[in-house]
């Protein structure tokens, strides 16, 4: 069964930037693909951007471009998302989310990592 | 970007009745379209993919239906477990995917 473990809770001033990460098990890790999803407190679900580990660059939502760098470590089933720039309204859970039993959706999520933005 | 539109915001349903719950494509998605479930303090769990296809671990009384812009989920029999927020999500161009605003289907 495929897992996908987050990293921490993380607290950040504006301006700064955030690296959160993605370890999957269970599963074959090269050629799925994974993605990030966001959700504001209280709000919905909003697509950052993904990747395919060893096959592609990663693809960015147009809002996120600039600020956003997705990566992933092969060598250790690792995925990465990196967000510079932060400010408040980017206080929000991260989940990664790998390809489920149709391409383009997300079958496995991580436990989701909470990132606040405040001074 | 493909924009999707859900309604309504909030369905108040008591148990063991029907709820239908919608879900509009900005453009054609074809049968791109997913539905996930969330209740609180947990991800997103996939629902329905391909417009109509139940993934595992989800009863008969989820079902999907549509495809072009106009994509229905409705559930037959609610149980108590079921009241959650439900997504839509569009899956039709590559990394180029976007999610409706969510539904919460609530206890009457």
């Amino acid at each position: 069964q495929v897992q996908l473990v987050q990293s921490g809770a993380e607290v950040k001033k504006p301006g700064s930037s955030v690296k959160v990460s993605c370890k999957a098990s269970g599963g074959t890790f090269i050629g799925y693909a994974i993605s990030w999803v966001r959700q504001a407190p209280g709000q919905g679900l909003e697509w950052m951007g993904g990747i395919i580990p060893g096959i592609g660059t990663a693809n960015y939502a147009q809002r996120f471009q600039g600020r956003v760098t997705i990566t992933a470590d092969e060598s250790t089933s690792t995925a990465y998302m990196d967000l510079s720039s932060l400010r408040s309204e980017d206080t929000a859970v991260y989940y990664c989310a790998r390809s489920g039993a149709a391409a383009g959706t997300f079958g496995y999520w991580g436990q989701g990592t909470l990132v606040s933005v405040s001074s | 970007e493909i924009v999707m539109t859900q309604s309504p915001a909030t369905l108040s349903v008591s148990p063991g009745e029907r709820a239908t719950l919608s879900c509009r494509a900005s453009q054609s998605v074809g049968s791109n379209l997913a539905w996930y479930q969330q209740k609180p303090g947990q991800a997103p769990r996939l629902l329905i993919y391909g417009a109509s296809t139940r993934a595992t671990g989800f009863p008969a009384r989820f079902s999907g239906s549509g495809s072009g812009t106009e994509f229905t989920l409705t559930i037959s029999s609610l149980q108590s477990e079921d009241f959650a927020v439900y997504y839509c999500q569009q899956y039709n161009n590559w990394f180029m995917y976007t999610f409706g605003q969510g539904t919460k289907l609530e206890i009457k």
